[in-house]
């Protein structure tokens, strides 16, 4: 099957400092990645959607300045918590859609848990 | 916007006892996945379920899917401790978005 990865898997950071996370399509082209982000014990709630070379669609309530998404690639997409703060500590998932196999399954990358002090 | 319910959202099964979490639409899905978090985990793809009525089976693991296309079950025989984890069911909405609902989490006791 189709395989996601995330970089890093995990990470603790100071309050106020930045924090990129990368997701990669590693055997197949991704146009479109998802980003989610799951608390203890509940379920996964969609971010934003982005899209390879254009602007990423972000979900109701999700701060765009907040959480910076860009996808250079077909392979690659990039999530930045800027000025990360204990609240937005959290486990956050990306998923890819293979278009190409023509299917609707998302396949999703192993998560990264982020801890802000 | 469209909702996705799951229950319950928790489940303790002795091992070897059947379980069965459901799953309801707020709107009719084109299609419903299911997917299975082991703890500590990421969501592992199990299954789409794509027409009115369709029932599938893998292994111990029977998926079926409403007649009016706004509900869906999972249902496992005789679990195991391997089953444990979090069942999440997930339809697309009219934006093209994966809805997940809120999972329902099984402990099986050995």
């Amino acid at each position: 099957g189709a395989v996601v990865s995330q970089h890093p898997s995990w990470v603790i950071c100071k309050s106020g400092t930045s924090v990129k996370i990368e997701c990669r399509s590693l055997d197949f082209q991704a146009t479109t990645m998802f980003w989610y982000r799951q608390f203890p014990k509940k379920s996964l709630m969609l971010m934003a959607t982005s899209n390879e070379g254009s602007k990423a669609t972000y979900e109701q309530g999700v701060e765009k300045d907040k959480f910076l998404i860009n996808h250079a690639s077909l392979t690659l997409s990039t999530l930045t918590v800027t000025s990360a703060h204990p609240e937005d500590s959290s486990f956050y998932i990306c998923s890819a859609r293979d278009l190409y196999r023509g299917g609707r399954e998302q396949f999703f990358g192993p998560g990264t848990r982020l801890t802000v002090l | 916007g469209q909702q996705v319910m799951q229950i319950p959202q928790y489940q303790h099964v002795q091992e070897g006892e059947d379980f069965t979490t459901y799953c309801n639409s707020s709107t009719t899905l084109s299609n419903i996945q299911w997917y299975k978090q082991r703890p500590g985990g990421h969501p592992v793809f199990l299954i789409q379920l794509v027409k009115s009525g369709e029932v599938k089976k893998q292994k111990r693991l029977t998926f079926q899917f409403g007649e009016a296309k706004k509900n869906s079950s999972l249902h496992i025989t005789a679990t195991q401790t391997t089953d444990v984890g979090t069942y999440f069911c997930a339809g697309y909405n009219q934006g093209g978005k994966l809805i997940f609902g809120q999972g329902t989490e099984l402990s099986v006791k050995p």
